[in-house]
């Protein structure tokens, strides 16, 4: 299946930085998932994003959905260290979707 | 409380065994989904059912059995067909909303095949 380019693919910061991250596909996507996954955990749902050029918080956590409907960007504020985790992309396309390879990120207080 | 069950967490299974991995909604949702997740890759779609008593082959179905016959249970069975078992595997629910559709998934069925 289709898979999504998710980067970058791991990420070290220091506590309190922004991190950025994105997502592209050669598809046209019409809605845009972000999920954070901890290890050894189901993913969870951070953040659904539905028209192009949206813009949507959650908390320190803001996603884009690109204009071009092809990609989507992610962005942490004043990380924290329980933002350590797995966070991945997702699209749907009819029933089925589709996700990206997954950015891992690692806080260092 | 509303969600996504699995179980059990951790599964233990000699080889040649077919096991079978649990997975219960409460959300009402009418569509589910059986992932594959290995180290360092992304999910792999098993299978999925949008309604009661019907399913679909996702990209690597081969070794792997579901059915559909209530509309909050999607059972897996991890068949001795399956040439590498031992994986998490995720069991999600979908669902429109008015801007568009959301997954949401459980906490995940860890098998290992000894």
């Amino acid at each position: 299946g289709q898979q999504l380019n998710q980067s970058p693919q791991s990420m070290f910061i220091q506590e309190g930085e922004d991190v950025s991250m994105n997502c592209t596909s050669s598809s046209i996507f019409n809605t845009w998932l972000w999920y954070k996954q901890d290890p050894g955990e189901g993913p969870v749902l951070l953040i659904a994003l539905y028209k192009a050029g949206e813009l949507t918080s959650n908390g320190r956590l803001t996603a884009q959905f690109g204009i071009t409907r092809k990609d989507s960007f992610l962005n942490i504020s004043a990380s924290i260290p329980s933002d350590v985790g797995i966070y991945f992309c997702a699209g749907p396309t009819g029933n089925q979707f589709y996700f990206g390879t997954g950015t891992s990120l690692t806080v260092i207080p | 409380d509303g969600g996504i069950t699995q179980s059990p967490k951790y599964l233990f299974r000699k080889e040649g065994q077919n096991v079978t991995l649990s997975c219960e909604q409460n959300l009402n949702h009418d569509a589910m989904y059986w992932y594959r997740q290995d180290p360092g890759q992304g999910l792999r779609l098993i299978y999925y059912s949008q309604i009661v008593n019907d399913f679909q082959k996702g990209d690597i179905a081969e070794g792997y059995s579901v059915s559909r016959e209530k509309k909050e249970s999607f059972p897996l069975t991890v068949t001795s067909a399956q040439k590498n078992p031992t994986a998490f595997y995720l069991c999600a629910s979908s669902i429109w909303l008015a801007g568009g559709l959301e997954q949401f998934f459980g906490p995940g069925t860890r098998l290992t095949v000894l």
